[in-house]
């Protein structure tokens, strides 16, 4: 079967400092993969997706980067933490456009 | 305009009582609809798919109108335990491949 995996389950960093949070899936292959943000009280913004190696597309210009280095590994990054980007980072991954998206359990990032 | 928009909630409903929510989407060549629960500081999990026939899931109902655009959940006789934020979910095709985007949800409240 199918899990996906993420981590940290908790991050506090300060303001300024780089961000690197790792997701990886396993028990399948070539799977569309995303990273998400959520803020306390809001709903899911999709912030990047790939469809393979190397592959990313960015929805919303912001401070963050993405990449996917490997099949089955999805990589969100920053060189320099905005107190704006606390929230909540859930990455995800889909077999194809009808099928739905799985999650993993998620990053709550605290940028102090 | 947002690509998913939902109703904004918050929902306050007595036990039992039965719950609509709605979501409208811009894209006409989304390909597939979903619904998923969040309880409060948890991942996103699939409820339930939603089929151009409409489907049903014990308590809940999902409709789609894809001349209007419009996706619907219907939870009836509501438990205390349906308490959770709704996502509205769209798989849509795009220049990158495809992506998955969730509309911003609707909190339920049920209570005693």
């Amino acid at each position: 079967s199918q899990t996906i995996h993420q981590w940290p389950a908790t991050l506090v960093q300060p303001v300024g400092s780089p961000l690197s949070l790792e997701c990886t899936v396993e028990g399948t292959s070539n799977p569309n993969l995303y990273w998400y943000r959520q803020a306390a009280g809001r709903g899911l913004q999709l912030l990047f997706y790939s469809v393979g190696i190397g592959q990313i597309s960015s929805e919303v210009p912001q401070n963050l980067s993405a990449s996917r280095p490997q099949d089955r590994q999805f990589i969100l990054s920053s060189k320099k933490l905005l107190l704006s980007d606390s929230g909540f980072y859930l990455c995800a991954w889909s077999g194809y456009i009808r099928a739905e998206a799985f999650f993993g359990q998620g990053t709550r990032l605290t940028v102090v | 305009r947002k690509e998913v928009e939902q109703d904004p909630g918050p929902f306050n409903v007595p036990e039992g009582a039965t719950v609509a929510f709605n979501c409208t989407y811009s894209n006409s060549a989304s390909q597939s609809f979903f619904w998923y629960r969040q309880d409060c500081r948890k991942e996103p999990k699939l409820l339930m798919s939603v089929y151009s026939s409409g489907n049903e899931d014990g308590r809940f109902t999902a409709q789609l109108n894809r001349a209007s655009q419009y996706i619907s959940l219907l939870i009836r006789d509501s438990k205390l335990s349906d308490s959770a934020t709704y996502l509205c979910v769209v798989n849509m095709e795009d220049t990158g491949g495809f992506k998955t985007i969730f509309g911003a949800g609707t909190r339920l409240f049920v209570k005693a």
